[in-house]
């Protein structure tokens, strides 16, 4: 089982709209959770990050924790064709918190 | 601004060459890793680093090295260059756990052809 599971997609949303993009992970000791953005050609970069349960809004984005669950949400509210990328989330630990584990990222397509 | 830089956007090698990568931070991070990634598998760990001269296998290591001699720099060794190795290269580098603001901060990344 991967530590980080996420739907590839893609997700295609019409302009204006809100995108919801999840991700699942494995174990229950997992403490910090990251969305990325990464255009095609181009490295991730950080959206939010959240560590705990909850809610966590920056912008149009929010970021959503349900540790019980083991899930995380990421939702971008009024979606522009530039929200257009792929989406890596992304574990922190748990069994060394000095790693990083991602899933292997949604597409998401923003139509105008 | 955080910055880690990697060497080279691009590269072709042919097989059977030694191919370093390197990547340098200015941000006296403590962690350094090296990913790869492919269409459809997302980023895989090669190797990280928590210190100088400490390194960890991450979940490909085989057919790669590393070495951290200073703290600003990983480097990124491919002992013989094989096609399999064709892929995106990531450095990342971010403090530990607790301390300071503890994402993964990216490089450009270095698309590696091996022919």
């Amino acid at each position: 089982q991967k530590e980080v599971e996420q739907n590839s997609g893609p997700l295609s949303v019409p302009e204006g709209a809100i995108a919801s993009l999840n991700c699942t992970y494995s174990d229950r000791g997992s403490q910090s959770f990251f969305w990325y953005r990464q255009y095609s050609g181009k490295s991730p970069e950080l959206i939010m990050f959240i560590y705990s349960n909850g809610d966590k809004e920056d912008g149009r984005f929010t970021a959503q924790l349900n540790k019980a669950s083991q899930y995380v949400s990421l939702l971008i509210r009024d979606s522009q064709p530039s929200d257009s990328a792929t989406y890596l989330c992304a574990v922190r630990g748990p069994y060394n918190f000095n790693k990083f584990y991602f899933g292997s990222g949604t597409k998401l397509n923003v139509k105008p | 601004d955080v910055k880690v830089t990697q060497s080279s956007r691009y590269l072709v090698k042919r097989t059977g060459e030694k191919v370093f990568l390197e990547c340098v931070q200015d941000m006296d991070h403590e962690n350094m890793f090296w990913y790869r990634q492919d269409p459809g598998l997302g980023l895989r760990l090669i190797y990280f680093s928590y210190d100088v001269k400490m390194k960890e296998k991450g979940d490909i290591p085989e057919g790669y090295s590393v070495s951290r001699e200073k703290k600003e720099r990983f480097s990124l060794i491919l002992e013989s260059a094989s096609t399999n190795q064709t892929s995106m290269y990531l450095c990342a580098s971010s403090f530990s756990q607790g301390a300071g603001n503890t994402e993964a901060f990216f490089g450009q990344g270095t698309r590696l052809t091996v022919v």
